[in-house]
């Protein structure tokens, strides 16, 4: 069974550079073909893909949030970090991670975390 | 990036209601289209992936369908537990894009 857990700070300062984990079981960031992405939803707001990263270390990010946004993969430990740069009350949101899942050409997101909210305030 | 329009946005609907969602896509994505089920406080739920491939457990009332450019969820006989906002997805490049949200609520 695959779980995700994502964890960090829950408020965080504007200009303050926000760093969250999704820790990870069911599965390994070393086998072929596999990936972990995080997702956000602004409150009242649609979900927003962010950022990805695959078992080759290959990582693709959103192009509206690139400059702000680094992800890393830490297989041993069965992790996955998001740094998120220059906080902004606007990137106030429930941030989610999921497992990159492939059935035959295609790819999905599942399972999900149960996301976790961080507000930016001062 | 590819862009993805949901409608409607919302909908109001009965229980046992046929309920119809689309989706249109800003180009040809052949049929790399997920739809998800998202309840408040909890985490988004992979219904359909493929365009019309149904998820494992997800109930047969829900349904899938398209290609290319217009793609369709449908609910045959809406349930209360359905009541969520429904998103459409696509994976046809590794740029991720969601649509807005269909958000169905009780009539």
């Amino acid at each position: 069974q695959i779980t995700l857990k994502e964890s960090g700070p829950t408020v965080v300062k504007p200009t303050q550079t926000l760093t969250l984990t999704c820790t990870f079981s069911g599965f390994s960031l070393s086998t072929s073909g596999v990936g972990v992405a995080w997702i956000r939803q602004p409150p009242g707001k649609a979900l927003e893909w962010l950022a990805v990263v695959y078992w080759d270390d290959e990582k693709r990010y959103s192009p509206s949030l690139k400059s702000r946004l680094t992800i890393a993969k830490d297989t041993s430990n069965n992790q996955v970090v998001l740094t998120m740069t220059n906080m902004d009350p606007v990137d106030t949101a429930t941030y989610y991670c999921a497992h990159r899942r492939i059935i035959g050409a295609t790819r999905s997101f599942d399972p999900w975390g149960q996301g976790t909210l961080v507000t930016v305030s001062s | 990036d590819i862009q993805m329009t949901q409608s409607p946005s919302s909908l109001s609907a009965s229980i046992g209601d046929r309920v119809t969602i689309t989706c249109r896509a800003s180009q040809s994505i052949s049929s790399f289209l997920n739809w998800y089920q998202h309840k408040p406080g909890k985490a988004p739920k992979l219904l359909i992936y493929a365009a019309s491939s149904l998820q494992n457990g997800v109930p047969s009332r829900f349904s899938g369908s398209g290609s290319g450019r217009d793609f369709t969820l449908t609910i045959s006989s809406l349930q209360p537990e359905d009541f969520a906002t429904y998103y459409c997805q696509q994976s046809y490049n590794t740029l991720w894009t969601f649509g807005q949200g269909t958000k169905v609520e009780i009539k």
